[in-house]
């Protein structure tokens, strides 16, 4: 069954400290992979996708992220966390339903904290 | 560009009333999709329109919801009655029309069943 496991419920980190947030996918055929970042009282942001190429994409805001086939996971990554970053993260995967077309298959989330 | 918006942002109702939700995707896409996150679970699709036709409504949960995109421009959500467990944040997102294409979400309609 396709699915996406997000191990972290709840992340806190310093200020200006590096940050992975870890993503791990079900998927039977080659993945279409996306971040989204959901910040208090806003709706779901599009932080960087994954559909085919250089398997190290990057994002807005200095997120990047990298696919790895071999272990299934599609890991975002910050170098410096800023205090604004403090929200909720997701990770999806596309999969295909009726047309050809895609519904997303959603983590249930990583809440980060940052501590000034 | 307008993003896709939701209204309303907030909704109590009773158990056993009616509440309709609309979304209006950016001008010009094709595809719009209902989502649904419950109790801080998950968030997972409920259906998917191209135009004004329902292309997958595999994720309603029940009749008692009802997707509508009449003219191929906004989609309204009817809950008909409500029930406790219907309790959530609905999202709408919409997307260019490529097949691969982004889906881009709107702010959600937080609905409360009491």
């Amino acid at each position: 069954a396709q699915s996406v496991t997000q191990p972290d419920i709840h992340i806190t980190v310093s200020e200006g400290a590096s940050l992975e947030l870890r993503c791990n996918y079900s998927y039977g055929a080659t993945p279409y992979l996306f971040w989204y970042v959901q910040s208090p009282g806003q709706g779901l942001q599009l932080l960087l996708k994954y559909f085919s190429g250089d398997t190290l994409v990057q994002g807005i805001k200095g997120f990047e992220a990298e696919f790895k086939r071999s272990q299934s996971s599609f890991n975002l990554r910050k170098p410096s966390v800023h205090w604004s970053d403090a929200a909720e993260y997701f990770c999806a995967v596309g999969a295909r339903i009726s047309g050809g077309y895609n519904k997303l298959i959603f983590g249930a989330g990583t809440r980060l904290a940052v501590h000034p | 560009e307008a993003g896709v918006t939701q209204f309303p942002s907030h909704s109590v109702i009773e158990k056993g009333q009616t509440v309709t939700l609309r979304c209006d995707p950016i001008s010009g896409h094709d595809n719009l999709y209902w989502y649904r996150r419950v109790m801080g679970k998950e968030i997972k699709f409920l259906l998917h329109f191209v135009k004004e036709s329902k292309q997958d409504e595999s994720g309603m949960p029940n009749n008692r919801f009802l997707a509508e995109r009449t003219g191929g421009t906004y989609s309204t959500l009817k809950v008909q009655p409500a029930e406790l467990e219907d309790s959530g944040v609905y999202f709408c997102a919409s997307g260019a029309g490529a097949r691969s294409d982004t889906q881009y979400f709107g702010p959600g309609t937080r609905l409360t069943v009491l």
